[in-house]
């Protein structure tokens, strides 16, 4: 079984200063790695994936991640967050093959403070 | 345009009620699926289907049901089964080819309120 831990529930940063979202993951095969973000009362939205290939992925509002395999974590980062930025952030796998659900950790509410 | 509709937004049940939630997608995806989101406990898988006419349950299927009579409708209805039916439930869509990863999209989610 795969299971994602997402290690801070809140992270409260001023605007222009970078962040970092943490996520580790256990599972006994290879999988896909994912970053969600949902804002206040909507569905989620895709920011950013690792299938293969290099480690650094880039996603989209200038976020990036990094697959570190060795450690099994796969931490979101933003260079400088806005006041938008501020949403709940999903860290997610899935199987490569057979059940293709998602297996999600518990959030991280990203508070960006003026 | 193309996406997912989940209706209604808002949705009160009286304990003891069964209600059901509507999810459709015109983006001519295979696979469809319904997750929980609980403050707190991230998205967890209720039931997912592959297939028309097939859907397998995920980790939290009591209380639930479905069915999949069509490629663009996969409704979930809760039962007076579910306990602890209060929650805000997302359904996802995604092309179902068999040999790669394929993106899955949301849906806007229905809050559902046991009053």
């Amino acid at each position: 079984a795969q299971s994602v831990t997402q290690l801070d529930s809140q992270v409260p940063v001023f605007e222009e200063a970078p962040v970092e979202l943490r996520c580790n993951y256990s599972s006994s095969v290879s999988v896909y790695l994912f970053w969600y973000v949902q804002y206040p009362n909507q569905g989620l939205q895709l920011l950013l994936k690792y299938l293969s290939g290099s480690t650094l992925v880039k996603g989209i509002n200038g976020f990036e991640a990094e697959f570190n395999k060795s450690q099994t974590s796969f931490h979101l980062r933003k260079p400088s967050v806005h006041i938008s930025d501020t949403a709940e952030y999903f860290c997610a796998v899935s199987y490569f093959t057979g059940r293709r659900a998602l297996t999600f950790g518990s959030g991280t509410r990203l508070q960006v403070q003026p | 345009d193309g996406g997912i509709t989940q209706s209604p937004k808002y949705l009160f049940r009286k304990e003891g009620q069964n209600v059901t939630l509507s999810c459709e997608q015109n983006l001519n995806h295979d696979a469809m699926y319904w997750y929980r989101q609980d403050p707190g406990q991230g998205l967890r898988l209720i039931y997912y289907s592959q297939i028309v006419n097939d859907f397998q349950k995920g980790d939290i299927a009591e209380g639930y049901s479905v069915s999949r009579e069509k490629k663009e409708s996969f409704p979930l209805t809760v039962t007076s089964a579910q306990k602890n039916p209060t929650a805000f439930y997302l359904c996802a869509s995604s092309i179902e080819t068999g040999g790669s990863y394929n993106e899955q999209f949301f849906g806007p989610g229905t809050r559902l309120t046991v009053l």
